[in-house]
């Protein structure tokens, strides 16, 4: 399994763009990039998932450069309630377990 | 469309009692997993199953612990005798059959255990 690696925290302001990058350089050729969001006291959350170059959804969007080596999230105009904290995955179809590393923890504030 | 739901919400337990922890997936959703995280430590996969059948066990600690899923619909988990390591937050997520939706599984909200 591909090792990620995250910033173990971020902090923003409301209304500001976020972008959390993760690095995984070995990831496989048949691997794709997910990513969890997780608030207190409740179960993860899938947020996005991408292969390469840009996915974009109704809560955030996900840029992945031609090497895939690392993938960056990108949260538009955070508010308060976007404060939590965000896992990277990476893995293969064939396998559906989930790998969660330590995440970052995003804090925003007024 | 109800979500992923687990019981209890917190269970308190003395050292070598048993406690069932249960989950109730997504109806229609053929594959459910159990994960756990333990004090500082990251989300672990425990095991799968894909309806009644486990997929994948690899994750389970030891032979303490015991999954099932009778009929292929909720699944319990049972920690038999519970040890102090055992305390933690225990996770069930669900996703429906197919490998291009297995990735996006919905969580439930977890089982706080404490081992006392």
């Amino acid at each position: 399994l591909a090792k990620t690696t995250q910033p173990i925290s971020m902090d923003s302001y409301e209304g500001q763009e976020v972008n959390i990058t993760c690095s995984h350089n070995n990831i496989a050729t048949n691997d794709y990039i997910t990513w969890y969001q997780q608030f207190p006291s409740q179960g993860p959350r899938f947020i996005i998932q991408g292969y390469k170059t840009k996915v974009t959804n109704e809560v955030a969007s996900l840029f992945i450069p031609a090497d895939r080596k690392s993938s960056t999230l990108s949260l538009p105009r955070v508010s308060l309630s976007d404060t939590a904290v965000y896992y990277c995955l990476v893995g293969s179809w064939e396998y559906s377990t989930l790998t969660f590393g330590k995440g970052t923890m995003l804090l925003v504030s007024p | 469309e109800a979500g992923v739901t687990q019981f209890p919400s917190h269970s308190v337990i003395e050292k070598g009692q048993t406690v069932t922890l249960r989950c109730d997936p997504i109806s229609g959703h053929d594959n459910l997993y159990w994960y756990r995280r333990v004090m500082g430590k990251e989300i672990k996969f425990l095991l799968h199953f894909v309806k009644e059948s486990k997929q994948d066990e690899s994750g389970m600690p030891n032979n303490r612990f015991l999954a099932e899923r009778t009929g292929g619909t909720y699944s319990t988990l049972k920690v038999q005798p519970a040890e102090l390591e055992d305390s933690g937050v225990y996770f069930c997520a669900s996703s429906p059959a197919g490998t291009m939706s297995s990735y996006e599984q919905y969580f439930g909200p977890g089982t706080r255990l404490t081992v006392t």
